[in-house]
């Protein structure tokens, strides 16, 4: 059962431009959602977070949107930059981390 | 800190080996995860530990077991290798901030049974 659904296998931007990555969830009582960051041969790390109470957190270059009603998030940064060239996971739980879901990753490729 | 730590990077096994994947962190957190990912599939959690001596299932925990001796380790043992388990094995621990959770992940551990 895939609760947290990344539709995008793959994206391609140029340096500079503005990428957005997308996420789906079925789960309404999930209320808490994560995206992370994994290079090759490392594990994935935080990148940005938001709370089912905002619908954007913003950190420098990385603003998450939440679209409640339609169970929709979504990741921009902008402006792209080729070290930003890596997979992104979103993942959504409800209460505690104990219970995450994480979508299938997106791999987001900046060219120069 | 050397953060989330995990061994072996990469190991083969044959079917009906057992091995222990090892993972230890340094950050002194109470939490800790251990997930798998297949290829093209997000991370699942296979068990996870709120403290020494506390474990508890994930969404897919057979065929593994875990413990938690100490605070900084959480080991994840196969008894019986089967191919099904080929994937990459995540560890992971928690430090709380604010009201919720941001989870530190160790490099990962590919393990291969045929």
């Amino acid at each position: 059962d895939q609760q947290v659904k990344q539709n995008s296998p793959s994206l391609s931007v140029q340096e500079g431009r503005i990428s957005i990555l997308n996420c789906d969830y079925t789960n309404s009582m999930f209320d808490y959602f994560l995206w992370y960051k994994k290079y090759p041969a490392e594990g994935p790390t935080f990148l940005i977070s938001i709370s089912s109470i905002k619908d954007k957190n913003e950190d420098g270059r990385f603003t998450v949107f939440l679209n409640k009603s339609a169970k929709h998030l979504s990741l921009h940064i902008v402006p792209s930059q080729p070290g930003d060239s890596a997979v992104y996971f979103c993942a959504a739980s409800a209460g505690n981390n104990n219970d995450m879901r994480f979508g299938a990753g997106t791999r987001l490729t900046v060219k120069p | 800190n050397a953060g989330v730590t995990q061994t072996p990077k990469f190991r083969i096994l044959k079917i009906g080996q057992s091995m222990t994947l090892q993972c230890t962190q340094d950050m002194n957190h109470n939490y800790m995860y251990w997930y798998r990912q297949d290829p093209g599939m997000g991370l699942k959690l296979i068990y996870y530990s709120v403290g020494a001596g506390i474990t508890d299932k994930g969404e897919v925990p057979n065929g593994y077991n875990v413990s938690r001796s100490t605070t900084e380790d959480f080991p994840l043992r196969l008894e019986l290798a089967a191919p099904s388990q080929t994937s990459v094995y995540f560890c992971a621990s928690t430090r709380i901030s604010g009201n919720r959770e941001t989870q530190y992940f160790g490099p990962g551990t590919r393990l291969l049974v045929l």
